[in-house]
């Protein structure tokens, strides 16, 4: 069974572009999450979906933005890029929402904006 | 709202030595809890996972985790490590109210000396 696939791996963006990141998650799973991780702020929680629907946001600004398509495939864009947005962006799959569920993560899109 | 806290950021712990990592949480009603590891440039892999039951639960890499609701933790313990388990491990929270969105807490480093 094929696990989590981020695409792509590294990206380099310049100031005040936009770029857009792509998660397939497991086979089957419906519910795609998605973090930011960086050395200062750890771990961040960005939003959800389940089924085509936002589920949950966390507090970022309106500039990060995402979907999800009927295959369950999710992507997150980020406009008017600014140097803090340079992280390594994680997408995690679930069967199913909420909470009691194991999330499987990707290995990430190392993203840096220069 | 939630909130982890993982007091140690680096602990050093010999090739067989026992391990503890500490793990505390914030949330007003039953929490979902887990523990992940990650390898540098890599995405997170779930070690174990607590819902609800017996608070000693065992999971994967011989690591296993006691829930105490009296102390608000979570500790994760290995009773004898490898150097294979130097990486860096992350305690989160969910809940069923929040979907799958996770609260991880900060992180803590793990060296394995031969």
């Amino acid at each position: 069974k094929a696990g989590v696939t981020q695409t792509p791996r590294y990206l380099i963006k310049t100031r005040g572009q936009q770029v857009t990141l792509s998660c397939s998650p497991i086979s089957g799973h419906r519910s795609v999450s998605w973090y930011q991780q960086t050395p200062g702020q750890g771990l961040q929680f960005l939003f959800e979906y389940f089924s085509e629907t936002q589920r949950n946001k966390g507090n970022f600004p309106g500039r990060f933005s995402g979907r999800q398509f009927s295959n369950s495939r999710s992507e997150m864009n980020v406009s008017t890029l600014e140097l803090g947005d340079s992280a390594l962006y994680l997408c995690a799959s679930s069967q199913s929402t909420g909470g009691n569920t194991e999330a499987f993560f990707g290995q990430g899109t190392r993203l840096t904006v220069v | 709202a939630q909130s982890v806290t993982q007091p140690d950021i680096h602990i050093t712990v010999s090739e067989g030595a026992s391990l503890e990592l500490r793990c505390n949480y914030s949330y007003g009603a039953t929490p979902y809890l887990f523990w992940y590891v990650q390898s540098p440039g890599q995405g997170l892999q779930l070690l174990l996972k607590y819902f609800s039951g017996d608070t000693l639960v065992q999971g994967i890499k011989g690591f296993e985790a006691e829930f105490k609701r009296s102390q608000s933790s979570f500790n994760l313990r290995k009773p004898s490590v490898h150097w294979s388990d130097a990486a860096e491990y992350f305690c989160a929270v969910g809940a069923a109210a929040a979907g799958n969105k996770l609260t991880f807490g900060g992180g803590t480093r793990v060296l394995v000396k031969p």
